[in-house]
């Protein structure tokens, strides 16, 4: 089925090291982007990109990196991970920046730093 | 979220109406939407309404938008035990930065 693929689904880390979350969609989307959710703080803007080559950062980039070689796949890096980046994280897609059809999320990635 | 109140909790019994609201501060945003995120799940889109319009219904859902008092709202008629999840309001601010709600996390009684 059409949409927003993310791997892994869990994922414990130790304190200092790193790792990447994948995303990648198959609905020729240019807009991605990535978000984390934290209990009693909806979701905040990490880092998104508005096509190949594009990327730039959003309210909470501190800590992560993206890249977006294709128009299909979007990961972030995690540089040297800390326990304040225990969360919820929601790769995210949209045919228009403006557009009515608004975004299509993965099913999002449990990330535990201990 | 930033600049965005949403209730935290509401319980409702099943086959009674709910109304999830979100006052925000920003006006400046084209299109306004609202988010369902069931457990374990990412956001799933369930409407949208222009901001040059009050109102709108899309089957079991009205979205009623006061722009004067900066106030949104999503109405569920004959609410399903389906339906307990969160739910997010949202908005674009700019270009590219979308605004979420804090969710609120609707429980359905039967």
């Amino acid at each position: 089925n059409a949409g927003v693929t993310q791997t892994p689904k869990f994922q414990v880390l130790k304190t200092g090291q790193s790792m990447t979350l994948q995303c990648a969609q198959d609905m020729n989307h240019e807009y991605m982007s990535w978000y984390r959710q934290d209990p009693g703080m909806g979701l905040r803007l990490i880092h998104y990109s508005v096509g190949a080559g594009i990327t730039d950062q959003g309210e909470v980039p501190n800590g992560y990196n993206v890249s977006r070689s294709t128009t299909e796949d979007f990961p972030l890096r995690l540089l040297s991970a800390a326990p304040s980046q225990t969360s919820v994280y929601f790769c995210a897609s949209s045919y228009s920046r403006t557009g009515a059809g608004g975004y299509t999320f993965g099913s999002g990635t449990r990330l535990t730093v201990v | 979220g930033e600049d965005v109140e949403q209730s935290l909790f509401l319980s409702v019994r099943e086959g009674d109406s709910s109304v999830i609201n979100c006052t925000y501060t920003d006006s400046s945003s084209t299109y306004l939407y609202w988010y369902k995120q069931e457990p374990g799940a990412g956001l799933q889109l369930l409407t949208y309404i222009f901001s040059n319009m009050d109102m709108k219904q899309d089957q079991r859902l009205t979205v009623l938008l006061n722009k004067k008092d900066k106030h949104l709202s999503l109405r569920i008629a004959d609410t399903q035990t389906g339906d307990s999840a969160i739910y997010f309001c949202a908005w674009l601010r700019g270009t590219y930065k979308y605004i979420f709600g804090t969710g609120t996390r609707l429980k359905v009684l039967a």
